[in-house]
């Protein structure tokens, strides 16, 4: 019974380079959320989706991100024209449903470093 | 205000002592409550939920609830070096987890 699946584990990019990071959900769950870790920071809420919707991104930046949740296929986070900043740690959760009683896991995530 | 505040650490305890995390939240909507485990470079992991007024004890951790109070904490018993990590508190106010920074726990022997 595999759980969250993200890849890749670690990803290198230049500067002004795409990035894409690809997450599976637990198997039944269809419910996806991205957050990202910077070093010694806490984890930051980013999107939440549903298979081809996106329920919540208020914590997505309004420029050069961007997710997707396709009927077919894993979830999806693009980052374009990547800069230093966006180096941090992505994690993808997955969950059974939503509302107050669901419990999300993790993903072994996506370490990002721009150069 | 944070909307989850955790004391960042580190907590230093000997080994088989009681490891005591605490947590406060603003949101009184808030319903369900969770604590991940997050060892070094490593991903969170989920290791208690609780929902209601109380205590709820699974092994040797016990959490504990007061919503009157916008209260969270985790005891862990018997503490080990093991157990040496950083506790992430989460809280469920919308449809997503919204977290603390976390409190970094050193067990020593």
């Amino acid at each position: 019974n595999a759980g969250v699946m993200q890849n890749p584990r670690h990803l290198v990019r230049r500067r002004g380079q795409e990035a894409r990071l690809r997450c599976s959900p637990m198997k039944g769950h269809s419910h996806v959320y991205w957050y990202r870790q910077l070093p010694e920071e806490g984890l930051k809420f980013m999107v939440y989706l549903q298979k081809e919707n996106i329920i919540d991104e208020s914590g997505m930046p309004k420029e050069r991100f961007s997710a997707e949740f396709p009927k077919e296929g894993p979830s999806i986070l693009r980052i374009q024209q990547v800069v230093r900043g966006d180096s941090a740690a992505y994690f993808c959760a997955s969950s059974l449903g939503t509302g107050d009683f669901t419990e999300a896991f993790f993903g072994q995530g996506t370490r990002l470093t721009v150069v | 205000q944070k909307e989850v505040e955790q004391n960042s650490g580190p907590l230093s305890v000997p080994e088989g002592a009681i490891a005591s995390l605490n947590c406060t939240y603003s949101d009184r909507v808030s319903q369900s409550f969770f604590w991940y485990r997050q060892y070094s470079g490593k991903s969170p992991e989920l290791i208690m939920s609780i929902y209601s007024n109380g205590d709820k004890e699974d092994g040797r951790f016990t959490a504990q609830l007061n919503k009157a109070s916008q209260y969270v904490s985790l005891l862990i018993r018997d503490s080990q070096p093991s157990d040496s990590a950083t506790y992430l508190c989460a809280v469920n106010p919308r449809s997503f987890l919204i977290f603390g920074t976390g409190t970094r726990l050193q067990v020593f022997p």
